[in-house]
């Protein structure tokens, strides 16, 4: 009964070949945000789509991009993927956007850099 | 630079002990303060939500607001080996964006 789902799971991509993660929502959630992990760090927001509107956090690297195509979908495109590119990917979803809105992760995708 | 700051342990105790983890915020406007558990390898999964001061019990777990404090902490009863995750605070930023802390790994020992 998986309410946010990502795939691939893992994800192991050449140094520098596009490659793209997908997250989808059984929730039907206006709000959907993509978090970088890495090793023993706090999970960072790359960015989030409340609804249509785009929102990028000012230091995301112009490397990762993403779309909505639809409330239900989101997807993150890494352009150029580098070595410092690996870490949890982990795609989240809230009701909306105010205060005390909580947020539901879906499983993650792992990605490698080779 | 809003901040989330937690002990990155591990913080051991023994079964059936309490488990305490704490968190501080810098971000006196913040209204929200959220507690996600994440085992190894996997995504964190949200377990208390607390906005008003005080004390929120749920089952086990007690989350604990001081907002003039700027202090969040998480109880665990009855500690059990499946509780041993890494406890992540997060607070909200505005926006329902969530900051994170960078976790405190909790380890309880049978």
């Amino acid at each position: 009964d998986a309410m946010v789902i990502q795939n691939p799971r893992y994800q192991v991509t050449q140094f520098g070949k596009p490659v793209t993660l997908s997250c989808s929502q059984t929730l039907n959630h206006n709000v959907m945000y993509w978090y970088q992990q890495k090793s023993s760090q706090a999970p960072k927001l790359l960015f989030h789509y409340y609804d249509k509107d785009f929102n990028n956090e000012a230091d995301t690297p112009d490397n990762f991009q993403s779309r909505r195509p639809n409330t239900s979908f989101c997807f993150l495109d890494i352009r150029s993927p580098g070595l410092g590119d690996a870490a949890m990917y982990l795609c989240a979803t809230s009701r909306s956007r105010g205060e005390g809105t909580e947020a539901f992760f879906g499983q993650g995708t792992r990605l490698t850099v080779v | 630079q809003k901040e989330v700051e937690q002990n990155s342990g591990p913080l051991s105790v023994p079964e059936g002990a309490i488990a305490s983890l704490n968190c501080t915020y810098s971000d006196r406007g913040s209204q929200s303060f959220f507690w996600y558990r994440q085992y190894s390898g996997k995504s964190p999964e949200l377990i208390m939500s607390i906005y008003s001061n005080g004390d929120k019990e749920d089952g086990r777990f007690t989350a604990q607001l001081n907002k003039a404090s700027q202090y969040v902490s998480l109880l665990i009863r009855d500690s059990q080996p499946s509780d041993s995750a890494t406890y992540l605070c997060a607070v909200n930023s505005g926006y329902s964006t969530l900051t994170f802390g960078k976790g405190t790994m909790l380890l309880v020992s049978p």
